[in-house]
């Protein structure tokens, strides 16, 4: 699988729209970009996935470059419960698909 | 539905104990995980069931043992743990190519 960079932290005023980065320049391509986040002392939420096209969701807009070397997982309205921890992860998708995580960003919306 | 339960939320042991984790979907999801997370620290993978049979161990000691039942339940049997096994245990399913739903989690101390 190819490896993910995230910051390990970011903060954001609530209401503003939070822009949290993954570097993986190493993607195949077959592999899809995933995220996740972890609430505090909650399991991890899946929030979403793409391949190449830009996708959006009730949740969240995910954003590759060209080159798929990059992402943006973009949440265009953060409100102080969007505290937690997001994680990158590239995985091949069909057959078993495992997420593994790294340590992910550590985003914290402040009032 | 999209949610994995998890039983209990908390659990207590001494070293010389018997206990179980459970953990249950009723999406129709075939992969089933256990993941365990130190504080502050990402989820790591124990074991992987794919189809109810055993897929994936990461070299877990063998005071953890992983049963699944049938398509919907997935135990983590526990004997003779050590304090330092005191964590998060995680639990999560998928249907094969698609996303990881995580449960809450059942946090364990060893005493």
């Amino acid at each position: 699988d190819a490896k993910t960079t995230q910051p390990p932290s970011m903060d954001c005023a609530e209401g503003r729209a939070a822009n949290l980065p993954c570097n993986h320049s190493t993607i195949s391509g077959n592999e899809y970009v995933y995220w996740y986040r972890q609430i505090h002392s909650q399991g991890p939420q899946y929030i979403i996935h793409g391949l190449k096209n830009n996708e959006t969701n009730e949740m969240a807009s995910l954003i590759i470059t060209e080159d798929r070397k990059s992402s943006t997982l973009i949440l265009p309205h953060a409100t102080l419960r969007d505290t937690a921890v997001y994680y990158c992860i590239v995985r091949v998708t069909g057959g078993s698909y495992i997420p593994t995580f790294g340590r992910g960003t550590s985003l914290i919306v402040h009032p | 539905d999209t949610e994995v339960t998890q039983t209990p939320k908390h659990l207590v042991m001494g070293m010389t104990n018997k206990k179980s984790l459970k953990c249950e979907q009723h999406m129709g999801h075939r992969a089933m995980y256990w993941y365990k997370q130190k504080a502050k620290k990402p989820p790591e993978l124990m074991f992987v069931y794919s189809y109810e049979k055993l897929s994936i161990n990461e070299s877990v000691p063998s005071r953890f043992s992983p049963e699944c039942p049938n398509s919907s339940l997935l135990n983590l049997h526990l004997h003779a743990l050590q304090p330092e096994d005191s964590a998060l245990y995680l639990c999560a399913s998928s249907q094969e190519g698609g996303a990881a739903f995580f449960g809450q989690g059942t946090r364990l101390t060893v005493v």
